[in-house]
């Protein structure tokens, strides 16, 4: 199976950076992906990581190191908008799903 | 056109009732899941489909039944209601299947459950 480790809350100001990890316990890694959900809303894709690195997309930036288990998503430029809770999922080798960490709440204050 | 869509999107009901929710997805997709969100906001899978076939069932109560007419359609039916089961109900999908490369997931709004 697999299991994954998030905070469950982080808690910055407009403008910071903030960087929100993940590891994970998995057989047959596949790759890494982040999702946003805001209050009553849906998950919705962010990033995606199958190789070691960093993923840039706009403010935010996904990195992975498949060694040390371990992944970050990297929000910059902090808006209020940012508040939401953030869920990292890893997918294995031939199993077709994801599983989801519990979530992390970001609160953006300003 | 929303890609994947869900109905009703609020359902309020008593215990021991019987309930449908429905999911299509217009994108072409392959593989179309079920998810259960729970107060503490945990996304839990519940059920996954590739091409209308059954091919995840996560220790679910076998009052939940899934059907899936066609790929585009994945429909989730619960007999006798509990009040454990109130949640948000999610539909997803997914362009790849078992052997897919980037698996990144398309999530309906949501349908959420009140069992009194």
């Amino acid at each position: 199976g697999q299991s994954l480790e998030q905070p469950s809350e982080v808690t910055a100001v407009e403008g910071a950076i903030v960087q929100i990890n993940c590891t994970y316990q998995t057989s047959g890694f596949y790759g890494l992906s982040w999702y946003q959900q805001h209050d009553g809303g849906a998950p919705t894709f962010l990033s995606y990581n199958g190789l070691d690195g960093l993923e840039e997309t706009g403010r935010f930036s996904s990195f992975l190191s498949r060694s040390d288990s371990y992944g970050y998503l990297l929000l910059q430029e902090l808006q209020m908008k940012d508040s939401a809770s953030y869920f990292c999922a890893v997918k294995a080798t031939n199993a077709g799903k994801s599983t989801f960490g519990d979530g992390t709440t970001l609160t953006v204050k300003p | 056109d929303t890609a994947v869509s869900q109905t009703p999107k609020y359902l309020v009901t008593q215990m021991g009732n019987d309930k449908s929710i429905k999911c299509e997805q217009n994108l072409g997709h392959d593989t179309m899941y079920w998810y259960k969100q729970d107060s503490k906001k945990f996304l839990k899978i519940m059920f996954s489909y590739n091409n209308k076939e059954l091919i995840i069932n996560e220790t679910v109560p076998n009052r939940f039944s899934p059907k899936s007419p066609d790929k585009a359609h994945l429909n989730l039916h619960i007999n006798s209601l509990e009040l454990g089961d109130s949640a948000v109900y999610f539909c997803a999908s997914s362009p790849d299947g078992l052997a897919g490369v980037r698996h990144i997931q398309y999530f309906g709004a949501g349908t959420r459950l009140s069992v009194l």
